[in-house]
C-alpha cells in the first residue's frame, strides 16, 4: 500500500500548547499537503508543501518536508480548542495524476 | 465561491434499493473526485473524472456507477450496495493543468447507511 503513516495516532493537549505530528510515506511524490478534518465532516485544506520546498508556514502551521526521510511533520503553535479535528497528510505522485494518498490520521483533541 | 455541496446529508438504503448521492461545484474545477471514509480511516480513493471523463477508477465494484453531466456536477450511483459498504462519501474538486497535483476542496460529505 502507498499510504502514509501518521504518528501519533492521538494527541490529547491543554489550549495554549504546541502540537506537533509526523507523517511517512513511501514514495517519491510532487508534493505533500495536510488537511483537517472535524468529525464527521468533510476535509479541509490547510498546506501544500512542494517536493523542493523544506518548509513553509501559514499562520499558527508549520510544515517541514524531509524527502530524503520521506517524512513531513505539522506543527500548530498556541492551539485552540477549535484545533480539535484530525488531522491527515496526503501526497501527490509526481506523475501529474489527480491522485491523493492519504496517510492514516492523526485524531488531535485540545482542552481548554 | 468555494464552495463544493452534497446531496442528500444523510442516506438509509435498503440492500436492494437505487440511489444517487450528487455533488456540485461552480469554481470551474476540471477535476472531480469520489471518496469513500470509514469512521476512524482515511478516506480512500473510488473514482476521478478529468475534463468530465472518467480518468481513474480504483478497482470499485460495478455496484457503484459514477456520472459526470457536466462539468459542475458529479453523480454517484448506487445500487444492490451491502452493508459494508455503509461508510462517509466525499466528494471533492480540484483545478486540472497538466504536471501538478493542486489541492483538493472536499464537500462535506453523506453519511450513508445500507440496511
Amino acid at each position: 500500500s502507498q499510504q502514509g503513516e501518521e504518528d501519533p495516532q492521538a494527541l490529547s493537549i491543554q489550549e495554549g500548547e504546541n502540537a506537533t505530528m509526523n507523517c511517512s510515506y513511501k514514495t517519491s511524490i510532487n508534493n505533500l499537503q495536510w488537511y483537517r478534518q472535524n468529525s464527521g465532516r468533510g476535509l479541509v485544506h490547510l498546506i501544500l508543501i512542494r517536493s523542493n520546498e523544506r518548509e513553509k508556514h501559514s499562520g499558527r502551521l508549520r510544515v517541514t518536508l524531509d524527502t530524503s526521510k520521506k517524512s513531513s511533520s505539522l506543527l500548530i503553535t498556541a492551539s485552540r480548542a477549535a484545533d480539535t479535528a484530525s488531522y491527515f497528510c496526503a501526497t501527490a505522485l509526481p506523475t501529474g495524476f489527480q491522485k491523493l494518498v492519504f496517510g492514516t490520521g492523526t485524531r488531535l483533541l485540545v482542552s481548554p | 465561491d468555494t464552495e463544493v455541496t452534497q446531496t442528500p446529508k444523510h442516506l438509509v438504503m435498503g440492500m436492494t434499493n437505487k440511489k444517487s448521492l450528487k455533488c456540485e461545484q461552480h469554481m470551474g474545477h476540471r477535476a472531480m473526485y469520489w471518496y469513500k471514509q470509514k469512521a476512524k480511516k482515511p478516506p480512500e480513493l473510488m473514482f476521478v473524472y478529468s475534463y468530465e471523463k472518467l480518468s481513474i477508477n480504483e478497482s470499485v465494484p460495478s455496484r457503484f456507477s459514477p456520472e459526470c453531466p457536466n462539468s459542475s456536477l458529479l453523480n454517484l450511483h448506487l445500487h444492490a450496495l451491502q452493508p459494508e459498504d455503509s461508510a462517509l462519501y466525499l466528494c471533492a474538486s480540484s483545478q486540472h493543468p497538466s504536471g501538478r497535483t493542486y489541492e483538493q476542496y472536499f464537500g462535506p460529505g453523506t453519511r450513508l447507511t445500507v440496511t
